[in-house]
């Protein structure tokens, strides 16, 4: 299968610093990758749409200012936590699909980025 | 609105025995459908995906099967095994977005 990597997978920081986690397509181009907010045993929450070369379209509710996405490259896209405080505590996963070929369509997933605010 | 439910939520089988695990969709209008597994802690592992235009995937001893007419995925496991504990999700991309729609997962423990 396609490669989807993620880093940092563990983050701890103050509250009211910001935090940079990026994603990254290592055997494909992704055009359009997805970041989800997952609470303790619970399902995945879909934050926003990270678009290659224009503006992530984000889900009802999501904090745009908050979330920052940047998708500079086809290979790759960050997450920015700004400001963070204790509430945004969670553990963020991408996931990008692939465009072409015998996986066309498929999901892949990044290994998770577990960030704790202090 | 795309909703995706999933029963039971949590299953405990002795090893060696077969289990299937079962997915719901309210709108049938699919594009595909993907079976992931979660480690806890970990990220999402990709098992299987079923175009709408298929009927069922099978790798190793995993086999899904997709029903679009009545809403339903089901996976099938053979001869658990303690490694295959973890938490199952299916998701549903439908004709209208790019995005995927997940269930709520079943977690599974296979007991040794």
């Amino acid at each position: 299968g396609a490669v989807v990597s993620q880093h940092p997978s563990r983050v701890i920081c103050k509250s009211g610093t910001s935090v940079k986690i990026e994603c990254r397509s290592l055997d494909f181009q992704a055009t359009t990758m997805f970041w989800y907010r997952q609470f303790p045993k619970q399902s995945l929450m879909l934050m926003a749409t990270s678009n290659e070369g224009s503006k992530a379209t984000y889900e009802q509710g999501v904090e745009k200012d908050k979330f920052l996405i940047n998708h500079a490259s086809l290979t790759l896209s960050t997450l920015t936590v700004t400001s963070a405080h204790p509430e945004d505590s969670s553990f963020y996963i991408c996931s990008a699909r692939v465009p072409g070929g015998d996986l066309i369509g498929e999901l892949f997933f990044g290994e998770g980025s577990r960030l704790t605010v202090l | 609105k795309q909703e995706v439910t999933q029963i039971p939520a949590a299953l405990s089988v002795p090893e060696g025995e077969n289990l299937v695990l079962n997915c719901s969709f309210t709108d049938s209008a699919i594009y595909n459908l993907q079976w992931f597994r979660q480690d806890p802690g970990k990220g999402l592992t990709s098992l299987l995906l079923i175009q709408s235009s298929q009927r069922e995937q099978t790798s190793g001893r995993l086999n899904a099967s997709l029903d679009k007419s009545s809403g339903r995925s089901t996976l099938y496991i053979a001869a658990s095994q303690p490694g295959d504990s973890a938490t199952y999700l299916c998701a549903v991309r439908d004709n209208y977005g790019q995005n995927f729609v997940f269930g709520p997962g079943t977690r599974l423990s296979v007991l040794p």
